[in-house]
């Protein structure tokens, strides 16, 4: 069965300093893969989708950036955080057609 | 935008009672699906429907979908107290929108 993991649970981070967390997933190929954002008592926006290797698509202009390094491995980053980069990060894997999407279990940032 | 709005944003109910949320959308889609998350958690996959179907079941979960309203409604029925969290729903067209969701409160 698929898997998919996400880490740290949860990150403290000072502005300005960098960030970096990471996705994978276990059991499939060739996913398309989904970094959201959630902010507090807001819905879910997608920051990037990714349909393979090195293929990276961003779907609101900010402080983040994603790469896909290996197949199952998505990431995401910031170089200099700002207090506005709070929020719930979710990364999500899907087949590449089908609509449905599979969550991770979330990595909470508080930037301070 | 193509975001989803559920309606109510929080709804609080008596266990074993029926809950009802409503998601609207603006634009064409492909297909709608509904998200529950946990306080804190990720979200968890409860059910998809398509543009052309108008009603589907998964066990104590009712959709319909209506789409000359853009409207979607999910029904719990005989709600348990683990029915508590939130839920969204997502449209898919060309892109995945999510709504701003529904917080329930189940009260046992």
């Amino acid at each position: 069965s698929q898997t998919i993991h996400q880490w740290p649970a949860t990150l403290v981070q000072p502005v300005g300093s960098p960030l970096s967390l990471e996705c994978t997933v276990e059991g499939t190929s060739n996913p398309n893969l989904y970094w959201y954002r959630q902010a507090a008592g807001r819905g879910l926006q997608l920051l990037f989708y990714s349909v393979g290797i090195g293929q990276i698509s961003s779907e609101v202009p900010q402080n983040l950036s994603a790469s896909r390094p290996q197949d199952r491995q998505f990431i995401l980053s910031s170089k200099k955080l700002l207090l506005s980069d709070s929020g719930f990060y979710l990364c999500a894997w899907g087949l590449a057609f089908s609509y449905e999407q599979y969550f991770g279990p979330g990595t909470r940032l508080t930037v301070t | 935008s193509q975001q989803g709005e559920e309606d109510p944003q929080a709804l609080s109910i008596q266990e074993g009672e029926n809950a009802t949320m409503n998601c609207s959308y603006k634009t064409s889609i492909n297909n709608l699906q509904w998200y529950r998350q946990n306080s804190g958690r990720g979200l968890v996959h409860l059910i998809l429907i398509r543009s052309n179907e108008r009603e589907k079941h998964s066990g104590r979960l009712r959709v319909t979908l209506d789409t000359s309203k853009k409207s979607s409604s999910l029904l719990i029925t005989a709600s348990r107290a683990a029915d508590t969290a939130s839920y969204f729903c997502a449209t898919s067209g060309n892109q995945f929108y999510f709504g701003t969701g529904t917080s329930l409160t189940v009260i046992p």
